[in-house]
């Protein structure tokens, strides 16, 4: 079967860093990719990483290791706005396999 | 440039009843996907268009689910006769090329009650 975990659940406070791990069982694996939904919102896309290592976007930064089926996602410098659920993906072929998402509170 | 957008945005439906959600793309982009997400889990795939094509309809449960895209511009996917089960939000995504090499655009999803 094809699953993806990740955490259903992390709190941290405003300014600190917070990583969000995503393991992976899928038959067919081009990409990890992650995104981030507020509440009542649209899924936006933040990440993708095809090769292992870590990629940086602003505060954001994504890590993948394909001979561990692992990858996570790193919030550094937290904000309020930050509070949302965020969804690792992996992209196999044609189709996209999500996680149940991992929602994030963000306190002051 | 307008983004995903899909109509409508709440239906509450009774059980048996028909509903049918719309999905218009952003402009230019070939492919089409709808998803599912029942409360707390994963958003889960249900087909892929690529233009007016069925690429990819391995997701969706079963029959009473009907998905069209005449002309490969919007989408329609029906429900008909809805069951309770069938309660979600039902999210759109577009991208110019395959799902492997291009970035999905969500659209802000149809929350379906069936009660």
């Amino acid at each position: 079967g094809q699953s993806l975990e990740q955490p259903s659940e992390v709190t941290a406070v405003e300014g600190a860093i917070v990583q969000i791990n995503c393991t992976y069982q899928t038959s067919g694996f081009y990409g990890l990719s992650w995104y981030q939904q507020h509440d009542g919102g649209a899924p936006t896309f933040l990440s993708y990483n095809a090769l292992d290592g870590l990629e940086e976007t602003g505060r954001f930064s994504s890590f993948l290791s394909r001979s561990d089926s692992y990858g996570y996602l790193l919030l550094q410098e937290l904000q309020m706005k930050d509070s949302a659920s965020y969804f690792c993906a992996v992209i196999g072929g044609f189709k996209t396999i999500f996680g149940a998402g991992t929602r994030l509170f963000v306190k002051a | 440039e307008a983004g995903v957008t899909q109509f409508p945005s709440h239906s509450v439906i009774e059980k048996g009843q028909t509903v049918t959600l719309r999905c218009d793309p952003i402009s230019g982009h070939d492919n089409l996907y709808w998803y599912r997400r029942v409360m707390g889990k994963e958003i889960k795939f249900l087909l892929h268009f690529v233009k007016e094509s069925k690429q990819d309809e391995s997701g969706m449960p079963n029959n009473r689910f009907l998905a069209e895209r005449t002309g490969g511009t919007y989408s329609t996917l029906k429900v008909q006769p809805a069951e309770l089960e069938d309660s979600g939000v039902y999210f759109c995504a577009s991208s110019r090329a395959g799902a492997s090499t291009d970035t999905q655009y969500f659209g802000p999803g149809t929350r379906l009650t069936v009660l």
